[in-house]
């Protein structure tokens, strides 16, 4: 059955980075892409950014370019996401998600997130 | 930048049908799907591509998708589905989530 075992919580100061990871199981890795999700306490769902897990291509929201690296490793079926400069308002419970999509010329078309993780809880706070 | 908005809260009595609304400009353009989020879990796929259901997820679960609007109806609603429900769409190199919406089984 499909997995995504996420590494757990994190207290960082602001102005630091903090790096999630995702571990996938039970499907070929490199055959989908993982999206993050975060979800600020009482807030909805916020997309950060999708990584082709075949060829590492990266796709980031506009709010989060500066700041975030999304990176995978095929060998450990792995995929990681750094966020640098943390703020308090980037306190947040951070899920990765399976990314399942339709491609027409290289280009996704349509996609939806078919399996997430438990979500890591990250808190930035002097 | 794509919206997409949806009402903040939907009541509904035990059996009855709920239905939940998702809009965005020429959405019937795009592909939808919905997740359903309980307090201190995961969000989970209950509709993908409009229409179509993930396995395990109840038949009562359907959607459908037209001109500015996506919808998801909870037929035969039960208390187990009280829960916050998402919207999300693909836009200009963008997944987008509705603002979703609190649905109470009273």
């Amino acid at each position: 059955q499909v997995q995504l075992v996420q590494s757990g919580a994190e207290v960082k100061k602001p102005g630091a980075s903090v790096k999630v990871s995702c571990k996938a199981s039970g499907y070929t890795f490199s055959s989908y892409g993982i999206t993050w999700v975060r979800q600020a306490p009482g807030q909805g769902l916020e997309w950060m950014g999708w990584i082709n897990s075949y060829n590492g291509n990266t796709n980031y929201g506009q709010q989060f370019q500066d700041r975030v690296t999304m990176t995978t490793d095929t060998s450990t079926s792995t995929a990681d996401m750094e966020l640098t400069s943390l703020r308090s308002d980037d306190t947040a419970v951070y899920y990765c998600a399976r990314v399942n999509q339709a491609f027409n010329d290289g280009e996704v078309i349509y996609g939806y997130f078919d399996y997430w993780g438990r979500g890591t809880p990250v808190t930035v706070s002097s | 930048s794509y919206d997409l908005t949806q009402p903040p809260s939907v009541s509904v009595s035990p059996g009855q049908t709920a239905s939940i609304t998702c809009s965005g400009d020429k959405l019937g353009d795009k592909y939808a799907c919905w997740y359903q989020q309980k307090p201190g879990q995961s969000p989970v796929l209950v509709i993908y591509q409009d229409t179509k259901r993930p396995s395990g997820i109840p038949e009562r679960f359907s959607g459908s998708n037209s001109g500015n609007t996506a919808t998801l109806t909870i037929s035969g609603t039960q208390a187990m589905d009280e829960a916050d429900y998402y919207c999300q769409a693909w836009d200009s190199r963008t997944y987008v989530f509705g603002t979703g919406t609190k649905v109470t089984v009273l």
